[in-house]
């Protein structure tokens, strides 16, 4: 079984819906992300968390929020979906030393129409 | 955290050595230097990561001039599975795991 589990791994939806991706691992790592990437970029951070009470912004938060519900669990919400949010979506973790060696998960493809 | 330059992509043969570049010009002194690929759509995977000294492991070999303005990541035999994009990231040491990727290098190893 994957490190890092991520589901949906897709996921077609119309604009205005509400989505939810879910993201679980077992490393056992403290520090979880998200990013998304769309078609020829890099991945861009959305947000961030160090543990279960602590949640950051990244680049790019706007339309988006989330929720660390454990310390394996880190969810990505879409509260009203566009049509620009679809992408490819990666969860990742890390430990907390400072090596800062991320973990990804396989990706969450999102398609908004 | 300092921004990267790479070349958008590159070509390699298959056997020989992949060599990347990395301009980081206004890298600080605690910032290291971090290497990731990504084979098509997967999930990036962490390849090495160095301050100052040259690093290696059984992936690859990183090589970080002395003044630290640049870095090259060498994959000695490459291989058509190594064909993937290279991002090149400096991360300030106490900054967690929270890495901002640039858009890397497309490597193609061709037969």
């Amino acid at each position: 079984d994957a490190d890092v589990t991520q589901t949906p791994r897709n996921r077609i939806t119309k604009t205005g819906k509400r989505i939810m991706l879910e993201c679980s691992q077992t490393k056992g790592h403290d520090r979880m992300y998200w990013y998304r990437q769309d078609p020829g970029l890099g991945l861009r951070l959305i947000y961030y968390s160090f543990d279960v009470k602590d949640i950051n912004k990244g680049e790019i938060s706007d339309g988006y929020s989330v929720s660390r519900q454990a310390q394996a669990k880190f969810s990505l919400s879409l509260e009203s979906a566009i049509p620009n949010q679809t992408a490819l979506y990666f969860c990742a973790t890390s430990g907390s030393g400072e090596v800062g060696e991320l973990f990804f998960g396989e990706g969450s493809r999102l398609t908004v129409l | 955290d300092a921004k990267t330059t790479q070349p958008p992509s590159m070509d390699c043969a298959e056997g020989r050595a992949a060599n990347l570049p990395c301009n980081h010009s206004t890298i600080s002194g605690n910032e290291y230097v971090y290497w990731y690929r990504q084979i098509h759509s997967q999930g990036p995977q962490y390849i090495i990561h160095g301050l100052k000294n040259n690093e290696t492991n059984e992936m690859a070999s990183l090589i970080i001039t002395e003044d630290r303005k640049s870095s090259t990541l060498i994959l000695p035999h490459a291989t058509l599975r190594d064909t993937a994009v290279y991002y090149c990231i400096v991360r300030a040491y106490n900054q967690g795991g929270k890495l901002i990727f640039g858009q890397g290098t497309e490597l193609s190893v061709k037969p």
